[in-house]
């Protein structure tokens, strides 16, 4: 049973950093891409960023270019997000999401939540 | 970037009607769009892929067409469980990008 497990989200203040991570199990991890989608309080699905099978390519959402990471350790079956400099619309539930061919989105974990707030 | 239009934003339907959902892409995509069902609380789920793939497991009432800009996901016969958000998203360029949802409200 494929199984994905967010960990790390918490309230943190304007400008902070926090590192998300998502706990894999029940496939081959190293053979799927991997990606993470946010929702803000009652609002739609944002994607925010995905990383290839190999790890060599990643792609980032506009909003968060440049302030956050994406990372895997195939070691670990872990997928990573570093946020640095956090704003308050970065305030989200972030879900951990497993790639199905194109990046399409076909099992996704429960969910971390991430407040920005002073 | 791409953007993704849903309409309408919200429908109240009957359990048994027939519920339609549309999605228009601002520029071509192929057929590179998936629907997804979200509950409140819960994670969303995989219906379509690829403009008309069932993903296992997902009811046969669950169909999608279309292709270049133009989508559609129909709900055949609406049941008691498909009272729901449901979102399209574009696969074919990144950033990828979702639709702004649908919700089906019970009439």
């Amino acid at each position: 049973e494929v199984q994905l497990l967010e960990s790390g989200g918490d309230l943190v203040r304007p400008g902070g950093s926090l590192r998300l991570s998502c706990a894999a199990s029940g496939f081959t991890f190293d053979t799927y891409a991997m990606s993470w989608v946010r929702q803000a309080p009652g609002k739609g699905l944002e994607w925010v960023s995905s990383i290839s099978i190999s790890g060599d390519n990643t792609y980032y959402a506009g909003s968060v270019k440049g302030r956050f990471t994406i990372s895997r350790d195939i070691s670990k079956n872990t997928l990573y997000l570093q946020m640095d400099s956090l704003r308050a619309e970065d305030t989200a539930i972030y879900f951990c999401a497993k790639a199905r061919g194109y990046y399409y989105f076909d099992y996704w974990g429960q969910g971390t939540l991430v407040i920005v707030s002073s | 970037d791409i953007q993704m239009t849903q309409s309408p934003s919200s429908v109240s339907a009957s359990v048994g009607d027939r519920v339609t959902i549309s999605c228009r892409a601002s520029q071509r995509i192929s057929s590179l769009l998936a629907w997804y069902q979200q509950k409140p609380g819960k994670a969303p789920k995989l219906l379509i892929y690829t403009a008309s793939g069932l993903q296992s497991g997902v009811p046969s009432r669950f169909s999608g067409s279309g292709s270049g800009t133009d989508f559609t996901l129909t709900i055949s016969t609406l049941q008691p469980e498909d009272f729901a958000n449901y979102y399209c998203q574009q696969a074919n360029n990144f950033p990828l990008t979702f639709g702004g949802g649908t919700k089906v409200e019970i009439k």
